[in-house]
C-alpha cells in the first residue's frame, strides 16, 4: 500500500519567495505531523492536525509558516518570504490516531539562495 | 525546550561488529523510540520502549528504556553493510491536547567498512 508522499522532493527558491509543500498522508490515518530537520541533525516538530484541526502549532519557529488540512487528508505547509535560515528537510508524517505509530514521508529539501 | 543528547554521532566500524549508541535526557519521557533514517527518506521507527527498564528485541537489534526513563540505549550485534545510516532515539510526550509530540536527539551516522 502507499506510504505517505510529499512533494515536491527538491525545492529551490529564491530568498523573500513563498513555496508550499504538499504532504498527503496513509489513507484513513487521523493524525498528521510536520518535522523540520536542520543539516546534520534531527527532526524538530513544528505541527500537529487531528483530523482538519490543528491543535498544536507551538513549534512553528515564525509567523511566516502556516500549515492546513482544509479537508482532513492532504496538508500544506506553507512559508512566507523565505529566508535562508528556512533552509531544511521538511518531513510529513502520519498515524493512524494520535497515540499510534507516526509514519514519516521522504521529505521536501528546501533550499533558499 | 526538552533536548535529546545522543552520542557517539558517528561511528565507524568494520562488518561483523557490534554497535552502542545512547540517549541521555534532562527530563522524563512516557516512550522511548529508535529510528534509522537512509538518504533521502524519512525516518522508519526500528524499536519502541514503554516501559522503564523494559528490554525489547527486533531482531539484531536490542534497546532497553532506562529506570529513570531520562536514557535509553540501542545495540546492533553482528553489522551488515545495511546496517549503515544514521540512527535517531526520540523521546514521546503528549500535548495538553493529547497529541503526541516527538522530541529527537542528533543522531549516530554509522558507516561500516566491509
Amino acid at each position: 500500500g502507499a506510504g505517505v508522499s510529499q512533494s515536491p522532493r527538491y525545492k529551490v527558491a529564491k530568498r523573500g519567495q513563498d513555496v508550499a509543500l504538499r504532504c498527503d498522508p496513509i489513507s484513513g490515518h487521523v493524525s498528521l505531523f510536520w518535522y523540520q530537520q536542520a543539516l546534520g541533525q534531527g527532526p524538530e516538530f513544528l505541527t500537529y492536525f487531528q483530523n482538519e484541526a490543528q491543535l498544536d502549532k507551538s513549534g512553528l519557529p515564525s509567523d511566516r509558516f502556516f500549515a492546513e488540512r482544509p479537508e482532513g487528508s492532504v496538508s500544506t505547509l506553507k512559508i512566507q518570504r523565505t529566508q535562508q535560515e528556512d533552509s531544511a528537510v521538511y518531513l510529513c508524517a502520519s498515524s493512524l490516531d494520535q497515540m499510534g505509530e507516526q509514519y514519516f514521508g521522504p521529505g521536501t529539501r528546501l533550499t533558499v539562495t | 525546550g526538552q533536548q535529546l543528547n545522543q552520542s557517539p554521532q558517528s561511528m565507524f566500524i568494520q562488518e561483523g561488529e557490534d554497535v552502542s549508541m545512547n540517549c541521555t535526557s534532562s527530563s522524563i519521557f512516557n516512550t522511548w523510540l529508535w529510528y534509522k533514517q537512509d538518504p533521502g527518506e524519512g525516518p522508519v521507527l526500528l524499536i519502541a520502549l514503554y516501559k522503564a527498564g523494559e528490554l525489547t528485541s527486533n531482531g539484531r537489534l536490542t534497546a532497553q528504556f532506562g529506570i529513570t526513563r531520562k536514557d535509553s540505549f540501542l545495540n546492533i550485534s553482528a553489522s551488515i553493510p545495511s546496517d549503515v545510516g544514521i540512527y535517531f532515539c526520540a523521546g514521546q510526550t503528549y500535548s495538553s491536547q493529547g497529541a503526541q509530540k516527538l522530541v529527537f536527539g542528533q543522531g549516530t551516522r554509522l558507516t561500516i567498512n566491509p
